[in-house]
C-alpha cells in the first residue's frame, strides 16, 4: 500500500525558514513527480509546485519562486519542501501528494497523500 | 493563472438524495479536470480526473461530466459517508488551480 508518511507539526517566527519532509514507500519513488499542496486553516487547497524526484527538476507556482525549495533524497525516497522568509499566512497544513500516472501517461492529479504537516508561524 | 469557480458553496442534502456540484473554468481546460473529496481533520482523497474517469476503487454513484469551462460532479444517491467538502483543480495549465470548495451537508 503506497504511502506519504510527513514528518510533525511545525511552530515558527515569523521571518524564519520551515523545512517539511514527506517519506515514500511501497512505490518506485523516481517514476512518480512529488507535488506540495497546503492548506490555511479553513480555506481550501493551494498547489505550490512539484519535483521529479528522477533528476530534480521542478516547477514552482510563481507565487512561490523566490521563497521555495523543493528537494529530495534517493536514498531516503523522502521529498521536501522548505519556505523561507515565513509571515503569519503561510500558517497552513501543507501536504505532499504523488502524481497520478495511468496507461495514458501522467496526469496532473494527485492520488495519494500524506497525512499533513501543520506550521504554525506566529511570534 | 485560471481561476476555478464552483457553485454552490454549501448543499444541503437528505441522504439517498442525489447531489449535483458545479465548477466553471475561467477559460478553457479541456478535459483537464479532477474533483476531490475532503473530510474533517483528513487529506483530500482523489475521485474523478480527466472530467469523467472515476479513480481506483470510487464508487459507481460518483460521476462527473464536462469540457472546456463547464463541468459537473454528481452523486446519485448520497450515503452518509458522502458529506463533505468537495474541490475541482485544473491542470491543463500551470499554476495548478482548485476551486474554493462546495461542503455537502446533510438537510
Amino acid at each position: 500500500q503506497v504511502q506519504l508518511v510527513q514528518s510533525g507539526a511545525e511552530v515558527k517566527k515569523p521571518g524564519a525558514s520551515v523545512k517539511v519532509s514527506c517519506k515514500a514507500s511501497e512505490y518506485t519513488f523516481t517514476d512518480y513527480y512529488m507535488e506540495w499542496v497546503r492548506q490555511a486553516p479553513g480555506q481550501g487547497l493551494e498547489w505550490m509546485g512539484r519535483m521529479n524526484p528522477k533528476n530534480g527538476d521542478t516547477n514552482y507556482a510563481q507565487k512561490f519562486q523566490d521563497r521555495v525549495t523543493m528537494t529530495r533524497d534517493t536514498s531516503f525516497t523522502t521529498a521536501y519542501i522548505e519556505l523561507s522568509r515565513l509571515r503569519s499566512d503561510d500558517t497552513a497544513v501543507y501536504y505532499c501528494a504523488r502524481t497520478l500516472i495511468t496507461s495514458g501517461g501522467v496526469i496532473g492529479v494527485f492520488d495519494y497523500w500524506g497525512q499533513g504537516t501543520l506550521v504554525t508561524v506566529s511570534s | 493563472e485560471i481561476v476555478m469557480t464552483q457553485s454552490p458553496a454549501t448543499l444541503s442534502v437528505s441522504p439517498g438524495e442525489r447531489a449535483t456540484l458545479s465548477c466553471r473554468a475561467s477559460q478553457s481546460v479541456s478535459s483537464n479536470l479532477g474533483w476531490y473529496q475532503q473530510k474533517p481533520g483528513q487529506a483530500p482523497r482523489l475521485l474523478i480526473y480527466d472530467a469523467s474517469t472515476r479513480a481506483t476503487a470510487i464508487p459507481a454513484r460518483f460521476s462527473g461530466s464536462g469540457s472546456g469551462t463547464e463541468f459537473t460532479l454528481t452523486i446519485s444517491s448520497l450515503q452518509s459517508e458522502d458529506f463533505a467538502v468537495y474541490y475541482c483543480q485544473q491542470y491543463n495549465n500551470w499554476p495548478r488551480t482548485f476551486g474554493q470548495g462546495t461542503k455537502v451537508e446533510i438537510k
